[in-house]
Order: structure tokens, then sequence, then C-alpha cells
């Protein structure tokens, strides 16, 4: 089973700032099978970027996606409020199709 | 619009049994993969179970395996999630997500509540 660390678990920033979410993999698998999720309080998860780096359809270019191997990051360069909510990676390299525990983003 | 709605979901003792259903609109339901991921109160996302877009093919997490029983039809464009013998640590919100392993999870439900209790 792939196990995805994500750190830090939160991240307390400020709207304007810039983030940088870790997403780091037991073992290697190829970058088209990583996705990143965002999930606010009470809703459903949103799909954010997938292949690593493409973003999904209507999701702002302040977010974007890198890496490959075992190392995967997820940036967003000016935090909106909006943006503070919870993010989730996820393999669909192999089964079991993990995600990472999670990074909180909170408003410092 | 593109929509997934679950539904089914409840309180139920320990032992006992659940059908959850994923019903589908908005978009050709055959031609997709679903995936079943669980969220336990405060915890973070749980992969379930997978099927294809045609059944042919399923997954399980291991740790549900005999248990859960994913199906579909296709005809009536729906999924479903048998899930047997529940217990407490599969209280959890279900969600339902259309899926794709290159491009990731992009329609998504807004989730059913199973609470497993006494």
């Amino acid at each position: 089973e792939i196990v995805l660390t994500q750190s830090p678990g939160t991240l307390s920033l400020s709207p304007g700032e810039r983030a940088t979410l870790s997403c780091r993999a037991s073992q290697s698998f190829s970058s088209t099978y990583l996705a990143w999720y965002q999930q606010k309080p009470g809703q459903a998860p949103r799909l954010l970027i997938y292949g690593a780096s493409s973003r999904a359809t209507g999701i702002p270019d302040r977010f974007s996606g890198s890496g490959s191997g075992t190392d995967f990051t997820l940036t967003i360069s000016r935090l909106e409020p909006e943006d503070f909510a919870v993010y989730y990676c996820q393999q669909c390299g192999s089964s079991p199709y993990t995600f990472g525990q999670g990074t909180k983003l909170e408003i410092k | 619009q593109v929509q997934l709605v679950e539904s089914g979901g409840g309180l139920v003792k320990p032992g006992g049994s659940l059908r959850l259903s994923c019903a589908a609109s908005g978009f050709t339901f055959s031609d997709y993969n679903i995936t079943w991921i669980r969220q336990a109160p405060g915890q973070g996302l749980e992969w379930v179970s997978y099927i294809s877009g045609s059944g042919s093919t399923i997954d399980y997490a291991d740790s549900l395996k005999g248990r859960f029983t994913i199906s579909r039809d296709n005809a009536k464009n729906s999924l479903y999630l048998q899930m047997n013998s529940l217990r407490s640590e599969d209280t959890a919100v279900y969600y339902c997500a259309r899926s794709n392993f290159y491009f990731g999870m992009d329609v998504w439900g807004q989730g059913t509540t199973v609470t497993v209790s006494s």
C-alpha cells in the first residue's frame, strides 16, 4: 500500500501570502495518478489538480501542482479568503487508492 | 446538470446491514467509473471501493473486503454499496464520486451519513 504523508498538518497564513503544501509517498508512482482535492467544512471535496499538475475545470490559476516520483507539491500563489480549507492528495496508481491525511490551511 | 445524489444512510446497530444508493444524472453513467469514499467524523478521506463503467472491474479497500459489496445498474443510472456486519468504525459520511485514474474524481455527491451504534 502506498502511504501518502502530507505536511504540514496545519498551515497558518494570511490572505495574499503563498501556500506550499507537500505530499510525500512511501514509494514512487507515476505523477499521472496524483490528484489534489479541497474540502470546506460541511461540503464534499472538490477536485483541484489531476495528473499532478493539470488544473481541473474552473480552478483558478493561482492553484498549481508539481512533482514526480515520491514528492508532490500543491502551491497556491496568492491566498484568497475562500482558499482556507483542508487539502488532500490522493494516488490512483496502485490499489488501494490512498489519500493523504490532509493539510488544514487556516487564517493567521 | 451533472450530479450525483447519495441516499440510504441512517442509524444501524452493530452487526446490521445497510444499502447505500447513488443516483446519477446529467451524463452518460455507463461511460464512467464510480468510487465510494468515506469520512469518519473529524477525520480524513478514506477510499472504500471502485467499480468500472461496465461493472466488470471492482476493487475494495482490504479492510472492507467480504463485508461491503459495490454494484451498479446502468439502466437505472444508479450505484449501490451493500454494507453488512457493520461496526462502529464504519460510522462516516459516505460519498460517491465520478472517477478516472487519469483525471481524478471530478463530480461528487453531497454524501450520506451512516451511524453504527447500539
